[in-house]
């Protein structure tokens, strides 16, 4: 089957970095995607990564590593209104979406 | 712009009764889609629509159908609704062209209890 895993919770400081991790087992691949989800709002897209290597967007990153199945993303300088759940989704041979679960991120002052 | 919108915002249904959840899109997508989300799992695909005129079943299509009669208008009916449907539905929509990345994006959701 095809799965994605990601952890359920994680909690920093406002101000430091913090890197969210996702593997996955998917038939085919045809990217990864990282969304940002504020509780009670839409997903909202954060990242698309094809090829192998870090993709850099401001204070977020994002690498990918396709022979591992592992990806994560990188928050620097973390504020506040980061909190969120992040989403981890990867584009499987027929085009689909496999999300998984969601990474819910505190911040704390 | 205003994107994707879904309508209503939320809604309180009765078991055994119908309804529709509104979605159109703004962004002449060829692409849409119906997820749903319930704590603890990643999104769900119900339905999908690749193009105006044709539609696919996810990974989860039972006690639900859609329509694409046109490029912006995706409705997902729900012919009997069950308990186990309560949920919050999201529709989205892709550019799904050959130099596109497929990036979906989302409508702000409906919220869906069945009593």
């Amino acid at each position: 089957g095809q799965n994605i895993d990601q952890p359920t919770e994680m909690t920093a400081t406002e101000g430091a970095i913090v890197q969210i991790n996702c593997t996955y087992q998917t038939s085919g691949f045809n990217g990864l995607f990282w969304y940002q989800q504020h509780a009670g709002e839409a997903p909202t897209f954060l990242s698309y990564n094809v090829l192998d290597g870090l993709e850099e967007k401001g204070r977020f990153s994002s690498f990918l590593s396709r022979s591992k199945g592992y990806s994560y993303l990188l928050l620097k300088e973390l504020q506040m209104k980061d909190s969120a759940s992040y989403l981890c989704a990867v584009m499987d041979s027929n085009y689909q979406l496999i999300w998984g679960a969601g990474t819910k991120l505190i911040i704390k002052p | 712009t205003a994107g994707i919108t879904q309508a209503p915002t939320s809604q309180i249904l009765a078991a055994g009764r119908s309804m529709t959840l509104r979605c159109t899109q703004d962004m002449r997508h060829n692409a849409m889609y119906w997820y749903r989300q319930d704590l603890g799992l990643g999104l769900r695909l119900i339905h999908y629509s690749n193009t105006a005129g044709t539609t696919g079943k996810g990974e989860v299509p039972d006690g639900y159908s859609v329509s694409r009669a046109n490029t912006d208008d995706f409705p997902l009916t729900l012919a009997s609704a069950v308990p186990s449907q309560t949920s919050v539905y999201f529709c989205a929509s892709s550019d799904s062209g050959t130099y596109s990345t497929d990036t979906q994006y989302f409508g702000p959701g409906t919220r869906l209890t069945v009593l």
